[in-house]
C-alpha cells in the first residue's frame, strides 16, 4: 500500500485565490511527522511546512497552512492568496518513528497559478 | 545559517563511465546526510543515508555507492554507469532523525546517460 497518496496530478488556481492540495497517508506508528515541499521547475526541493502527529493545532507558515485531520489520515496543504511564483510541483512526505531515517514522498501535485 | 552545496548541476556521461557527485554542508556539525534520486515526473527515492563519518546505509541495491570521508561531505559514486542511472539526484541533510526534523535539499544534479 502507498504510504503517501496525492490524488491530484495537476491543479489550476487563479491568482490571489486559495487552493488546497490533498495528501493522505498510511502508518501504524503513533509518532510521525508530515512535511510539504515545493519543487519549482529549476529542481530544488524547498521545505514549506511541518505537522507532527501529536500536534494539537494545525501548522501555519505565512501563506501556507496544513489542514491536519488525524482520524482521516489526511494532511492537506492550503495556500492562500496564490501568486504566480507558487506555480511548482508540491510533494507531501512522511517520517515515521522517532528514529526514522528517510522521508517517504508522494507522487506530487503540479500546481499552476493563472494570471 | 546552514547551506548545502551540490555539484555539478548538470552532467552528461556515456554508458560505462564512472561517476562522482559531491555534496557539502556548511553551518552545522554531524548532520544526517542523504542521497535521493528522482525519475522524471515522480517522487523521490532514497538511495543512501549517513549518520556519521564512514557510516553509510543503502536503501536500494544497485551499481551506485556512497561515501562520507568528512563530517559534512557526502559523495555518490559509480564505477560503471548504466542507462537506467539517468535522473535527477538530490543531496539532503537534517539535524537529526526525529520525526520533527525536516530534510533540506541541495539544488540537485541532472544526470543524463548516453
Amino acid at each position: 500500500a502507498q504510504k503517501i497518496t496525492q490524488t491530484q496530478p495537476g491543479m489550476f488556481v487563479q491568482e490571489k485565490e486559495a487552493v488546497t492540495l490533498d495528501c493522505t497517508y498510511d502508518t501504524s506508528d503513533p509518532s510521525y511527522g508530515l512535511f510539504w515541499y515545493k519543487q519549482p521547475s529549476s529542481g530544488e526541493m524547498i521545505f514549506l511546512i511541518y505537522q507532527g502527529s501529536y500536534d494539537q493545532q494545525n501548522a501555519t507558515e505565512g501563506r501556507y497552512s496544513l489542514n491536519f485531520q488525524k482520524a482521516r489520515k489526511s494532511a492537506n496543504l492550503v495556500i492562500s492568496a496564490s501568486q504566480l511564483g507558487d506555480s511548482a510541483m508540491y510533494f507531501c512526505a512522511m517520517r515515521e518513528g522517532e528514529s526514522a531515517r528517510q522521508l517517504t514522498f508522494g507522487s506530487g501535485t503540479q500546481l499552476t497559478v493563472l494570471p | 545559517s546552514q547551506t548545502i552545496h551540490q555539484w555539478p548541476a548538470t552532467l552528461v556521461q556515456p554508458v560505462g563511465s564512472p561517476l562522482s557527485l559531491e555534496c557539502t554542508v556548511e553551518g552545522t556539525s554531524n548532520p544526517n546526510l542523504y542521497w535521493y534520486r528522482q525519475a522524471a515526473g515522480r517522487g523521490l527515492q532514497l538511495l543512501f543515508y549517513s549518520v556519521g563519518i564512514g557510516q553509510i546505509s543503502s536503501e536500494v541495491p544497485q551499481n551506485l555507492s556512497a561515501s562520507r570521508p568528512q563530517d559534512r561531505q557526502f559523495i555518490l559514486s559509480s564505477k560503471k554507469l548504466l542507462l537506467s542511472d539517468s535522473g535527477f539526484y538530490l543531496c539532503a541533510w537534517s539535524a537529526g532523525t526525529g520525526v520533527n526534523q525536516p530534510q533540506h535539499f541541495g539544488d540537485g544534479t541532472r544526470l543524463s546517460i548516453l
